[in-house]
């Protein structure tokens, strides 16, 4: 069973770090692409960007390079969302989404991460 | 890479018929038969409806289908039910280096 797991909620002020995580199983991790998703409080679904693991290829939303960075590794089969200097707009709920990669659909999804960022 | 623009909101009365429209270019909507459609109820991660801009993955209904005319895609659900109330949103493959893009979203009501 094709399984997508986030790390869990996370609380943090104006200016740290963060990185979440999203683990895969059920599936052979390099086969497909990984895409982040950001959805803030009652908002729309927004594309972020997106990792081939095989071989750590990222694209991303022009709205959000340079202000995240998505990295995999794929002996443990788990990608990351990484911020280097969060702000309260951060705040949202992220998800992973699996993109197949002939297919170009999301059919699995992680459950979702909820970033707070205030102060 | 701009969204691809979608109806802010669609209604219909239980077991009527609804159509979401789902517009974008010849660069992603127009361009390819990469279409898909999710649906999101509140507090869930999103779930994929159709996909190829017509196919339904198993175990979606059948009340629900797609197609593509130009660059414009559609969704539509026939017997409106209650459960149906939802958003949803299309997106689309896109040449550009972003490589995929999602609509502005449609709330449906079921009056």
């Amino acid at each position: 069973e094709v399984q997508l797991v986030q790390s869990g909620a996370e609380v943090k002020k104006p200016g740290e770090s963060l990185q979440i995580s999203c683990k895969a199983s059920g599936y052979s991790f390099t086969t497909d692409w990984l895409g982040w998703v950001r959805q803030m409080p009652g908002k729309g679904l927004e594309w972020m960007g997106v990792i081939d693991p095989g071989d750590s290829d990222t694209r991303y939303s022009p709205s959000f390079q340079g202000q995240v960075t998505i990295s995999a590794d794929k002996s443990i089969s788990t990608a990351y969302l990484q911020w280097s200097g969060l702000k309260a707009s951060d705040t949202a709920i992220y998800y992973c989404a699996r993109l197949g990669r002939r297919t170009y659909y999301l059919d699995y999804w992680g459950q979702g991460t909820l970033v707070t960022v205030s102060s | 890479q701009s969204a691809l623009t979608q109806p802010a909101s669609v209604s219909g009365s239980p077991g009527q018929s609804i159509t979401i429209s789902c517009t974008g270019t010849s660069s992603d909507v127009g361009g390819y038969n990469y279409v898909s459609w999710y649906q999101q109820h509140p507090g869930k991660a999103p779930k994929v409806m159709i996909y190829e801009v017509s196919n339904r993955p198993s175990g979606v209904s059948n009340r629900f289908s797609g197609s593509k005319s130009g660059n414009t895609a559609s969704l539509t659900i026939s017997g409106l039910q209650a459960e149906d109330e939802a958003d949803y949103y299309c997106s689309s493959y896109t040449s550009s280096s972003t490589l995929y893009v999602f609509g502005t979203g449609t709330k449906v009501t079921v009056l």
